[in-house]
């Protein structure tokens, strides 16, 4: 099975504040990644497709991108709405996989 | 709009069975593969089950292979898994998700919380 490592595992930040999440693949996944929002109580709610490919209904602000083994998703001018938990995803090979998330709370 | 709703969750002792069940509404059910994936308290996203599209193809991940069965009724818009010989471990919210191209879960079910306690 492929590995996927986040990093960080936590983050602090302030409204308006620009972050990047990190997300290392165990091999290459040929830009077969999807990054994933989930709010505490909600399921995982896919943000991102083919590292960079915005899912419907999501803001610009969000964004990907990467190659090969490592892909990284950046959030600018964050909002209140998008302090959240957030995964990534092996969609290149069977089974899924994700990494163990990043929890990004409020400074 | 896409809804997945999931049900069927509970309080269940060790080694019992039990069953959740996903309808699936405002898409063509019968044309997308479905997965079933669980999330233990404060834990990562774990992958369970998957079914293809007419049923003729399952698969499972090893922790669950042999206990847990997937099927779907594409008649009733629902795909559900039979959960056995369950373990503390097994003590998790779980989730049924709509399979996109490759290996994307485009749309997810609220989720419905298992727990397996003497």
């Amino acid at each position: 099975d492929i590995q996927m490592t986040q990093s960080p595992a936590s983050l602090s930040a302030s409204l308006g504040e620009t972050v990047t999440i990190e997300c290392l693949a165990s091999e290459d996944i040929y830009d077969i990644l999807a990054w994933y929002q989930q709010k505490p109580g909600k399921s995982p709610q896919l943000l991102i497709y083919d590292a960079s490919s915005l899912h419907t209904g999501v803001p610009s602000r969000f964004s990907g991108s990467g190659s090969g083994t490592q892909y990284s998703l950046k959030i600018n001018s964050l909002q209140p709405e998008d302090f959240a938990s957030y995964y990534c995803q092996n969609g290149l090979s069977a089974p899924p996989t994700f990494g163990a998330g990043t929890k990004l709370e409020l400074k | 709009e896409v809804q997945l709703v999931e049900s069927g969750g509970g309080l269940v002792q060790p080694g019992s069975s039990l069953k959740v069940s996903c309808v699936a509404s405002g898409f063509t059910f019968s044309s997308y593969v479905m997965h079933w994936f669980r999330q233990a308290p404060e834990n990562g996203i774990e992958w369970l089950a998957y079914i293809n599209t007419d049923s003729s193809s399952t698969h499972y991940a090893e922790t669950v292979k042999g206990r847990f069965t997937i099927s779907r009724d594409n008649a009733k818009n629902t795909v559900d898994m039979q959960l056995s010989s369950l373990r503390s471990e097994d003590t998790a919210m779980y989730f049924c998700a709509r399979g996109a191209y490759y290996g994307y879960l485009d749309y997810w079910g609220q989720g419905v919380m298992v727990t397996v306690s003497s």
